[in-house]
């Protein structure tokens, strides 16, 4: 069964740094998102992404973020420079669009990224 | 998106049917309640949606009231492997819709 896939599964990163959160969406899925967990809190959206673009974000997702479909397979995240609070795991998803009637599509998540700034 | 409301926990013996109840007396007419579970801190994983009619998959059922102001979710016989939170989310249709989750209920299978 396709499935969303991440890397790394954990990444520790000091302080100001980058990090970049990698996805491989399912094949022929053509809607990509993020999201992201702080420890104990709810599943946060951050992003959706089609087209090349970004359709929409939220309150979170401030100019220390950025996405990317660099190539046919790969869906990437990036913050520029790490705070303590970024720490959480963030998860891709992808879905895909359904032709005729409704368009209703589900998100498929991958295993996810535990990300903690030190 | 209309609001959904989830008890925070349940438990279930093993083996037996779980039903999970969401309200979301909000709703409108183009909005398809989801649910999904986490287990741990793993992805959110998908489970069943519907609209008006009961639906049926291979993990789960899904009941929804005929004024679709809430729904049941029902695993048939539960396991322990099904322990996790359970999130009922209603959206509406449309591409690159962002999914809202709430708090969830906890369900715990019993041995």
């Amino acid at each position: 069964e396709p499935e969303v896939t991440q890397t790394p599964s954990h990444q520790v990163t000091q302080m100001g740094q980058e990090v970049i959160l990698r996805c491989v969406p399912i094949s022929n899925h053509l809607y990509f998102y993020w999201y992201r967990q702080i420890l104990g809190q709810k599943v946060e959206f951050l992003v959706s992404f089609y087209n090349n673009e970004i359709s929409e974000k939220s309150e979170i997702f401030d100019d220390q973020f950025s996405v990317e479909r660099p190539d046919g397979s790969n869906f990437t995240l990036k913050i520029r420079s790490t705070k303590l609070e970024d720490s959480a795991m963030y998860f891709c998803a992808s879905s895909d669009m359904l032709s005729g009637g409704a368009r209703v599509e589900t998100q498929y998540f991958g295993p996810g990224t535990r990300l903690l700034v030190l | 998106d209309a609001k959904t409301t989830q008890p925070p926990s349940m438990d279930c013996a093993e083996g037996r049917a779980a039903n999970l109840p969401c309200n979301h007396s909000t709703i409108s007419g183009n909005e398809y309640v989801y649910w999904y579970r986490q287990i741990h801190s793993q992805g959110p994983q998908y489970i069943i949606h519907g609209l008006k009619n009961n639906e049926t998959n291979e993990m789960a059922s899904l009941i929804i009231t005929e004024d679709r102001k809430s729904s049941t979710l029902i695993l048939p016989h539960a396991t322990l492997r099904d322990t996790a939170v359970y999130y009922c989310i209603a959206t509406h249709s449309g591409s690159a819709r962002q999914l809202t989750f709430g708090s969830g209920t906890q369900l715990t299978v019993l041995p």
